[in-house]
Parts: C-alpha cells; structure tokens; sequence
C-alpha cells in the first residue's frame, strides 16, 4: 500500500459528459502529479501541483484542469468527454517535489468513456 | 516528443537468468533517472534510481547502468526470478522542470 489513495477506481461515462476523479496523497506529502496511461502507452505527464499551487504542467488538454485544495488532496476535472479519454489514471503524490525525488502512486482510476 | 524511450515492449527470460531493460533518453537536461515496476490493478513503484554523477548504482539483485555520452541507461536483473514479472518503467527527471518523465514501459516475463 503506497498510502496514495485514489477514487473511484473505476468509472464508466459516455461523450460529452464530466468527471471528476479524486486523489489523497501519502501524509506528509506535499506534491501531488497526475500521469495518463492509455492503452500500450507510458505514463503520459499531466500536471504537478506542490502545497495547492501548480508547479509543471505536462500535455494536459484545455478541457482538463485540476486543483490541488488545502489539505492537500487533489481532484482532475475532464469534461466534454471524447472515446479517446478513455484511460487509466494515477496520481502520485512525493515529500517536496524535488527532481530526485521518487514517486508514490495510487491503483489508478480507469475510466471508460462510451 | 517521446524524451523517454524504451523500445522494447516485451522480454521473456527464464528464471535465474539475467534480465537486462533498456531505455534511451533525448533530453540532455535530465540528470535523474528512475526504474518503476508495475503489476496489473496496481499503481508502479519505485524500484530503484540513479543520478547522472554516476555510472552505475546497485539495490541487491537489481543494477542500473548510465551512460550519458549514449543517453542510455539499463536495469539489470540478476538472477531473475518468477515474482519479477511485470512491467518495468524507465522515467527521468532534470533541472529547468518539476515533473518525470516516463517511456512507454517494458513488460518482462520470467519462465519457471
């Protein structure tokens, strides 16, 4: 158990639609990233946020945004939902932020958009 | 912009043997690099990581390789057992950005 929780674990919605999946980093953390992983690809980066502020943002679509709120969980807002967002989702979260820092991610959120 | 490549998809080994995953990096600016390991329904975890000062770094049966004139880097399995069976992320970080970057992963199996 990496201490990074994440919900839901699953998700089925249809186009056009908006979602919201949550994210709890380990405690202590104060970074929270956020990666999409589609089928037979890396873990694309998204967006880092660190202490509630956004840090780096990655190949993040505009209809995607996401926050990081003051006790530090994070939620990733997708909207006008298309087939192609279908994909499992992670979050990771680490103590600073740091480059040499090492990652620690949740199971996922698979969401299937139909 | 694929900066992290790992350009295998797969490697099947036979157990107790050496598994060796590799993966190839563009951008000059990453100077840390890290192996994740992943199995189905689980998020990856850290395996084990290197900074670009050195040239190899080692955890038990695992060892990392860095060759930075190539911008090559390798994880060495040695002996390889059934458990290690998953797929194995390589992913690097750099100055100038707070954020890892991934390759598209290798899944390695290990034969009984």
């Amino acid at each position: 158990d990496s201490g990074v929780t994440q919900t839901p674990k699953h998700l089925i919605t249809a186009t056009g639609q908006r979602v919201t999946l949550r994210c709890s980093p380990r405690s202590g953390d104060l970074s929270v990233y956020w990666y999409q992983q589609s089928l037979d690809q890396g873990l694309q980066f998204l967006i880092h946020y660190y202490n509630g502020e956004e840090r780096a943002k990655g190949n993040i679509l505009e209809r995607f945004s996401a926050q990081q709120f003051p006790d530090l969980h994070s939620e990733l807002n997708l909207s006008s939902l298309e087939l192609g967002d279908s994909a499992l989702y992670f979050c990771a979260s680490s103590v600073e932020g740091g480059i040499n820092e090492k990652l620690f991610f949740g199971s996922g959120t698979q969401l299937s958009v139909l | 912009d694929q900066q992290v490549k790992q350009n295998s998809p797969s490697l099947s080994v036979q157990e107790g043997r050496i598994s060796i995953l590799n993966c190839d990096y563009t951008n000059s600016m990453f100077d840390y690099f890290l192996w994740y390991k992943k199995y189905p329904a689980e998020g990856p975890t850290f395996l084990i990581s290197i900074s670009s000062i050195k040239d190899k770094n080692e955890d038990g049966r695992f060892t990392v390789f860095l060759n930075k004139s190539a911008k090559h880097l390798s994880l060495h399995i040695v002996p390889s057992q059934p458990g290690d069976s998953a797929v194995y992320f390589c992913a690097a970080s750099g100055t100038g950005g707070f954020k890892t970057i991934f390759g598209a992963g290798t899944r390695l199996f290990v034969k009984a």
